[in-house]
């Protein structure tokens, strides 16, 4: 069975570009998280989303941003990017329960802001 | 909101001894714990997780974690290091909204 793959694997951008990071989910798995990593800051969660709706939003900017398609697969949007966004976007995928569900990594991105 | 404290940065310890990794917690209610492990220039792969089912938890890779409520306490540790286990260890407690809160992490060095 396939794991979480994510692309592409490093991203350069200069400040003030937009950058488009792309999640793919194990299958059967709906839900699709999203964490960042960055330097001195440890890993803090971003986004989460199930079944197409955004569900949960961590302490981020709204210039970022995404979505999940009908597939489950998801898309995160940074606009506007800022030297501090230079980090590793990290993917994670769980099934859908009640109960919270162990959550599956990908390999990240790593975006680079010059 | 739930949180955990992994306490130190760095430990190191020689090939063949055991592995102590702390981490503490902090829930108002029965949390959900995980330990994850990070090799260089990868992603986060799963040890072990605590659901309440059981306060010993057996893991991948010979790795084991106790759930002591009365310490509030998660610690990882394994029997024998290997010099294969040298990693950034995280661990994590869920959050409102399924959200993982991830310690600071813990660089583990294993020496010959």
């Amino acid at each position: 069975e396939a794991g979480v793959t994510q692309s592409p694997t490093h991203l350069i951008k200069t400040r003030g570009q937009q950058a488009t990071l792309r999640c793919s989910p194990i299958s059967g798995h709906t839900s699709v998280y999203w964490y960042q990593q960055a330097l001195g800051l440890g890993l803090q969660f971003l986004l989460w989303y199930d079944e197409g709706e955004e569900r949960n939003r961590g302490n981020f900017p709204p210039r970022f941003s995404g979505r999940q398609f009908p597939n489950y697969s998801s898309e995160l949007n940074v606009n506007a990017l800022e030297l501090e966004d230079s980090a590793l976007y990290l993917c994670a995928s769980s099934p859908r329960d009640r109960a919270p569900n162990t959550q599956y990594f990908g390999p990240g991105t790593r975006l680079t802001v010059l | 909101a739930q949180s955990v404290t992994q306490l130190g940065s760095h430990v190191s310890v020689s090939e063949g001894a055991l592995v102590l990794l702390r981490c503490n917690y902090s829930s108002s209610v029965p949390p959900y714990l995980f330990w994850y492990v990070q090799y260089p220039n990868q992603g986060l792969q799963l040890l072990l997780k605590y659901t309440s089912a059981a306060t010993l938890v057996k893991g991948i890779n010979g790795f084991e974690a106790e759930f002591k409520k009365s310490e509030t306490s998660f610690h990882l540790t394994k029997p024998s290091a290997h010099m294969s286990d040298a990693a950034e260890y995280f661990c994590a407690v869920v959050n409102s909204g399924y959200a993982l809160n991830f310690g600071k992490g813990t660089s583990l060095l294993v020496t010959p």
